[in-house]
């Protein structure tokens, strides 16, 4: 069974602060790692997709990065404000079950 | 352009009644996906198709639940005898292929009495 895990469960924090999470994934099979932000009641929206070892990628103050070796990858928030309060999801691509497997995600909440 | 749209958005329905649950994907994406996410838990994999297929059903939880995908666009999950632990949000994404970014629509919350 292909396990993939967020921490934290949930984040509460002050407009301001900047923020990271944890995404841990197996390191076995890799294809792609993603995350994706999700509002209620919206779609989920794809933020990063990455491939690489290594991959730094950057969405405004949103930024991720990518360790294929051991299997983490993390998103970093700077200057967290009261809209980037959402489900943070990462999902796992493994090239032998052509499907995402999701973690449960990371629910922010970011205070004015 | 449009994104993927999912009908309906909310459904409520009785243990035991049959539902039907509705995604259109985006115009010209051959791969689409049904996920289903329980309170608490990340989005969890139920089927995929590839055209008209089902590539890959191994999600689905027990032979009350069925999609189909007639002609390569329009998936419908179909949910008979419902019961109260079917409730959660399903939600449906499309593709160009199998190995590209998956995009979503907003889901169908399903509440069963």
């Amino acid at each position: 069974i292909l396990n993939v895990e967020q921490s934290p469960q949930s984040l509460h924090v002050q407009e301001g602060d900047s923020t990271n999470f944890t995404c841990s994934f197996p390191s076995s099979n890799f294809y792609a790692l993603h995350w994706y932000r999700w509002e209620t009641a919206k779609s989920p929206e794809a933020l990063f997709v990455m491939t690489l070892n290594g991959d730094e990628k950057k969405k405004g103050r949103i930024s991720a990065t990518l360790n294929t070796k051991e299997g983490y990858s993390y998103l970093y928030i700077k200057g967290s404000q009261p809209e980037d309060s959402a489900t943070y999801l990462c999902a796992f691509y493994g090239g032998a079950t052509n499907k995402l497997i999701f973690g449960t995600g990371t629910l922010l909440a970011v205070q004015p | 352009g449009a994104g993927v749209s999912q009908t309906p958005s909310n459904k409520v329905t009785e243990k035991g009644k049959y539902v039907e649950l509705r995604c259109d994907p985006i115009s010209g994406h051959t791969a689409l996906y049904w996920y289903r996410q329980s309170l608490g838990q990340g989005p969890e994999f139920l089927i995929y198709f590839q055209g008209t297929g089902a590539a890959d059903d191994s999600g689905l939880p027990n032979d009350r639940f069925f999609a189909v995908r007639p002609e390569g666009s329009v998936s419908t999950l179909k949910i008979q005898r419902t019961e109260r632990g079917d409730s959660a949000v399903y939600l449906c994404a499309s593709s160009l292929t199998l190995v590209d970014e998956q995009f979503f629509g907003p889901g169908t919350r399903l509440t069963v009495l």
